[in-house]
């Protein structure tokens, strides 16, 4: 079975600061991983996805994030946030052949100026 | 292009009601996906629909259903309403590989109805 934690529920961040949202997951076998966004009433929106190759992968608004198979994360990052950038974010993982996403509690991003 | 859209985007029922929601996907799209976003508890998947046929389903008691039509919009019924039923629910849509190896399409995600059970 496959599992996702998110290890902060709330990160509380200046506007321009760095920020990392942290992500740990638990499969067994080969995995894919996702971070999604949701805006204040509204759906998900994918950020960025790691399916196979590079551990660094690049999303959109200036999101990265790191795959890390050794210690089981995907971390996200982005140098310098931005008002807009608060929402809730979410870490999923999928197996192989798998069709369902298993998703973290999520993470609330709150920018203060 | 159009997204994935719901309706309605608000529903408002009594305990022991039925309620219905419904979810069309991107066009194109054979997959359709239910999940469940309820407060304190995260989001849950729920039911997966591919080419008419449920596929999967998640940890949630019968009276949560539901159907996929030709056309691949989807309808998902919750029957005798509970109080904890009241959540987001999402719907997303996806392309499918009908083969079991290889990552997963990306899903594509609705704005979600708002089931209020009083």
């Amino acid at each position: 079975a496959q599992s996702v934690t998110q290890l902060d529920s709330q990160v509380p961040v200046f506007e321009e600061a760095p920020v990392e949202l942290r992500c740990n997951y638990s499969s067994s076998v080969s995995v894919y991983l996702f971070w999604y966004v949701q805006y204040p009433n509204q759906g998900l929106q994918l950020l960025l996805k790691y399916l196979s190759g590079s551990t660094l992968v690049k999303g959109i608004n200036g999101f990265e994030a790191e795959f890390n198979k050794s210690q089981t994360s995907f971390h996200l990052r982005k140098p310098s946030v931005h008002i807009s950038d608060t929402a809730e974010y979410f870490c999923a993982v999928s197996g192989q052949g798998a069709q369902k996403l298993v998703f973290g509690q999520g993470t609330r991003l709150t920018i203060n100026p | 292009e159009a997204g994935v859209t719901q309706s309605p985007t608000h529903l408002i029922k009594t305990r022991g009601q039925q309620a219905t929601l419904r979810c069309s996907p991107i066009s194109g799209h054979t997959s359709v996906y239910w999940y469940q976003q309820a407060l304190g508890l995260g989001l849950q998947f729920l039911l997966w629909y591919d080419e008419g046929e449920e596929r999967n389903r998640g940890n949630f008691p019968p009276r949560f259903s539901g159907r996929q039509f030709p056309n691949y919009s989807s309808e998902l019924n919750v029957n005798a309403l509970e109080l904890e039923d009241s959540a987001l629910y999402l719907c997303a849509s996806s392309l499918v590989r009908h083969w079991a190896g290889g990552p997963p399409y990306e899903q594509y995600f609705g704005p979600g109805t708002r089931l209020t059970v009083t």
